[in-house]
């Protein structure tokens, strides 16, 4: 079946730094990428949706200067949080989905990074 | 904006059990989908439903999604505590952005 690997899975960064999330189509070639945010007990909300050569397309709400995406092949796109702030600290997830490949609306998810600023 | 509203938001039960989770919403899906997620993982897909009406059975599990493709729910049937966890679902747009829209969650705790 399809998998996406996300890494790192967990990561400890100082205030005022930038942190760079990789997700990655292990064996499909994933057109669109999605990023989510996950506040503790809470569900996940949709930040941007990615496109092979494209620029990203944010949610309302969604700083695209603070949160860079890019999505520069059809296996891999990044997330870099820029000028890392405590309150930036979640659970962030990316999912893939290929619209020729992967039908019957098929999304694989990562396993999700665990991000820590302190 | 396509908002997907989950009831309950918490459900603890006991062993045995049934229960039912509803995801409504004022919006039409191509889609619809459920998932369970586990603390620091990813959501895991259960079922997709794509057709109004449209009844799917995964075991105990069994899912419907309404005749006007706007609403869904989870049926559980004598609920273990291995079904406790957040469940999810997430309904994909009309249009071409393929965006998975996700429900505020239920989280499920089943008691030995």
């Amino acid at each position: 079946g399809a998998v996406v690997s996300q890494h790192p899975s967990r990561v400890i960064c100082k205030s005022g730094t930038s942190v760079k999330i990789e997700c990655r189509s292990l064996d499909f070639q994933a057109t669109t990428m999605f990023w989510y945010r996950q506040f503790p007990k809470q569900s996940l909300m949709l930040m941007a949706t990615s496109n092979e050569g494209s620029k990203a397309t944010y949610e309302q709400g969604v700083e695209k200067d603070k949160f860079l995406i890019n999505h520069a092949s059809l296996t891999l796109s990044t997330l870099t949080v820029t000028s890392a702030h405590p309150e930036d600290s979640s659970f962030y997830i990316c999912s893939a989905t290929s619209q020729g490949v992967l039908n019957n609306y098929g999304y694989t998810f990562g396993s999700g990074t665990r991000l820590t600023v302190v | 904006t396509q908002l997907l509203e989950q009831s309950p938001q918490f459900l603890s039960i006991q062993e045995g059990e049934n229960l039912t989770v509803y995801c409504n919403s004022s919006s039409v899906f191509s889609s619809l989908q459920w998932y369970r997620q586990e603390p620091g993982e990813g959501p895991v897909l259960l079922v997709t439903v794509v057709t109004g009406g449209e009844v799917k059975k995964l075991k105990r599990l069994t899912f419907q999604f309404g005749d006007a493709r706007k609403d869904s729910s989870l049926h559980i049937t004598a609920a273990q505590p291995g079904d406790t966890g957040l469940y999810l679902c997430a309904g994909a747009g009309r249009d071409s952005s393929y965006k998975l829209i996700f429900g505020s969650g239920t989280r499920l705790l089943v008691r030995p």
